[in-house]
């Protein structure tokens, strides 16, 4: 079963502005980490916030968590068309990772 | 460092029939997991396996199964394939087990039952 849940399901915007993504868990966890996904292929790891962090920068990726509301957001600024990909976050649920459903970000140009 | 390998990257079989897949992971890596992805279900956790141990596995009936071998490599194994086994198999590997660190996916292996 999925442990977490990605909103919005799909996100829409243009070259240059901010997209952001949001992820709620369900149980408590140690950590949280967000992948992305071009289509087809097998995902790629972007950042792994731990749940004793309460923000995590990288790059143009910005990763918040909140243990209390039991939620995530992964900002990315600046976007580029080279970001239209899928986004999952990802929570280990005692033993192993599961993985959300997925945000869809197209990036226009 | 070669990334993890999946084979074959594509397949196509009818039902009933069974199918093996194969994922060497990242060198020195031990642990290797399994996901289902389908584009109704999203990604789904199959099993991991854990220095040849299977660590934990996910809710799939009996038909789907694994193993590991010395060699960290990992192969799963579905048989009376039906229509709904068609999907995209990822396999990931890490060096320490599943939930602590980051995982690295391969290019999955997308299999198409007829």
């Amino acid at each position: 079963s999925q442990q977490g849940e990605e909103d919005p399901q799909a996100l829409s915007i243009q070259e240059g502005e901010n997209a952001t993504m949001n992820c709620s868990y369900k149980t408590s966890i140690n950590n949280l980490q967000w992948y992305r996904q071009n289509s087809g292929r097998g995902l790629v790891h972007l950042i792994l916030i731990r749940s004793n962090e309460r923000e995590k920068h990288s790059g143009r990726l910005r990763v918040t968590l909140d243990t209390s509301k039991k939620s995530s957001s992964l900002l990315i600024t600046a976007s580029r068309a080279a970001d239209t990909a899928s986004y999952f976050c990802a929570t280990d649920a005692g033993v192993d990772m599961r993985f959300g459903a997925g945000t869809r970000l197209t990036v226009k140009p | 460092k070669a990334g993890v390998t999946q084979t074959p990257r594509y397949l196509i079989k009818t039902r009933g029939q069974q199918v093996t897949l194969s994922c060497s992971p990242i060198s020195g890596h031990r642990s290797v997991s399994w996901y289902q992805q389908t584009p109704g279900q999203g990604l789904q956790f199959l099993f991991e396996y854990f220095s040849e141990t299977q660590r934990n596995k996910g809710n799939f009936p009996g038909r789907f199964s694994g193993r590991q071998f010395s060699n960290s490599r990992s192969e799963m194994n579905v048989s009376t394939l039906e229509l709904g086994d068609s999907a995209l198999y990822l396999c990931a590997s890490s060096f320490f087990d599943s939930n602590t660190g980051e995982l690295f996916f391969g290019e999955g292996s997308r299999l198409t039952v007829l």
